[in-house]
């Protein structure tokens, strides 16, 4: 069974707007990371953010975690069309080889 | 660099035939991983290795044997295909502290 789940879905949104999609687990984990995928293609990792941050940066992206709730953000700035893709979180879990747990993702349109 | 690279890219299988997936990095990764994506399901893991000669069963193993003899390649065989096995088959990689999951641009695969 998934340890991530993604929330919502589905996101549609316009061009310039902030997009905001959450991730929550069931178990404790060493760290959490994002990927994105583009339609017909493999994923691609974003972002990853370890037990003990509360938040990270990179570019446009901004990743939240919040261990006490077994949550994680992403949120994306400044929306663009090229961002249309579904977005993953996958927690690893802190036990040995234990692979990482892919969620069901989030599908995010952005209308140009 | 070629990263991950996964042959076939399309393949159409009758009901009881095998055959068998190549998965094939270049970045003297130790983990490497099988998985399937449906409509729906996101990423579910099917086997994978945390090293040269090992393997081990994912979330959905059923129907499936891997071998990772080289540790630049992960195979993954159907010895008996059926329709329920129609998916988009994705390998991925990464190196010791599995912080980032390297993945191959999939592998369509339809039985009927």
């Amino acid at each position: 069974s998934q340890q991530g789940e993604e929330d919502p879905q589905a996101l549609s949104i316009q061009e310039g707007e902030n997009a905001t999609m959450n991730c929550s687990y069931k178990t404790s984990i060493n760290n959490l990371q994002w990927y994105r995928q583009n339609s017909g293609r493999g994923l691609v990792h974003l972002i990853l953010i370890r037990s003990n941050e509360r938040e990270k940066h990179s570019g446009r992206l901004r990743v939240t975690l919040d261990t006490s709730k077994k949550s994680s953000s992403l949120l994306i700035t400044a929306s663009r069309a090229a961002d249309t893709a579904s977005y993953f979180c996958a927690t690893d879990a802190n036990r040995g080889n234990t692979p990482l747990v892919f969620g069901k993702g989030t599908r995010l349109s952005v209308i140009a | 660099n070629a990263g991950v690279t996964q042959t076939p890219k399309f393949r159409v299988l009758k009901t009881g035939q095998s055959m068998t997936l190549l998965c094939a990095q270049d970045m003297n990764h130790e983990y490497m991983y099988w998985y399937r994506q449906d409509p729906g399901m996101g990423l579910r893991l099917i086997h994978y290795s945390v090293g040269e000669g090992t393997t081990a069963k994912g979330e959905v193993p059923d129907g499936y044997n891997v071998s990772r003899l080289k540790k630049q390649n992960f195979l993954l065989g159907l010895e008996s295909a059926a329709p329920s096995q129609t998916s988009v088959y994705f390998c991925a990689s990464a190196g010791t502290g599995r912080e980032k999951l390297f993945f191959g641009s999939g592998t369509q695969l339809s039985v009927l």
